[in-house]
């Protein structure tokens, strides 16, 4: 079975520190991937998606970044952050291709942010 | 373009009594849709899922919706509602072989004793 593992779970980072967030899936090949964020008292944002290695789309202008090395790898970065990015974030996969089965989008743990 | 709207922020329950959360989207044609709960400090779990067919669609933890195309509504349903269904709920549409989900804002399901 398919499992997505994200770390790490929690995280407190001074303004203007860097930002690595990683997640990997496995037991799937060539998965869509996605980082989503939640603020606080928020609905859900998303950030970047991928639909294959080196492949990011980014949807919203910002502070972040998005790197794929590999199949079921996406990594979520910042050189520096902001208190504005504080937040709770969420990787999430889809499988790949157009079989009706594999039109769902899967959730990770998420990872708590706290800029200080 | 796809959109949702969860016009309920926050819903307060009693336990054993019966729930309805409204989901309302945008979208052109038949959607994809979905429903997610989120217990505080976790992922998104999926409740269910419509694609097509029958219009009640069961889910997990005895959960239930309805797509109802004439209203463009995907209402979430349980019968009965117990205490750790208190979490926050999330309707969620794509198109067909979609890339990415739309989410609603989301509602916050309390259960009074």
């Amino acid at each position: 079975s398919q499992t997505i593992h994200q770390w790490p779970a929690t995280l407190v980072q001074p303004v203007g520190s860097p930002l690595s967030l990683e997640c990997t899936v496995e037991g799937t090949s060539n998965p869509n991937l996605y980082w989503y964020r939640q603020a606080a008292g928020r609905g859900l944002q998303l950030l970047f998606y991928s639909v294959g290695i080196g492949q990011i789309s980014s949807e919203v202008p910002q502070n972040l970044s998005a790197s794929r090395p590999q199949d079921r790898q996406f990594i979520l970065s910042s050189k520096k952050l902001l208190l504005s990015d504080s937040g709770f974030y969420l990787c999430a996969w889809r499988p790949a291709g157009l079989h009706i089965s594999g039109n769902t989008i899967y959730f990770g743990e998420g990872s708590w942010l706290t800029v200080v | 373009a796809q959109s949702v709207t969860q016009p309920d922020i926050h819903i307060t329950v009693s336990e054993g009594a019966s729930l309805e959360l409204r989901c309302n989207y945008s979208y052109g044609a038949t959607p994809y849709l979905f429903w997610y709960v989120q217990s505080p400090g976790q992922g998104l779990q999926l409740l269910l899922k419509y694609f097509s067919g029958d219009t009640l669609v069961q889910g997990i933890k005895g959960f239930e919706a309805e797509f109802k195309r004439s209203q463009s509504s995907f209402n979430l349903r349980k019968p009965s509602v117990h205490w750790s269904d208190a979490a926050e709920y999330f309707c969620a549409v794509g198109a067909r072989g979609f890339q990415k989900l739309v989410f609603g804002t989301g509602t916050r399901l309390l259960v009074s004793p």
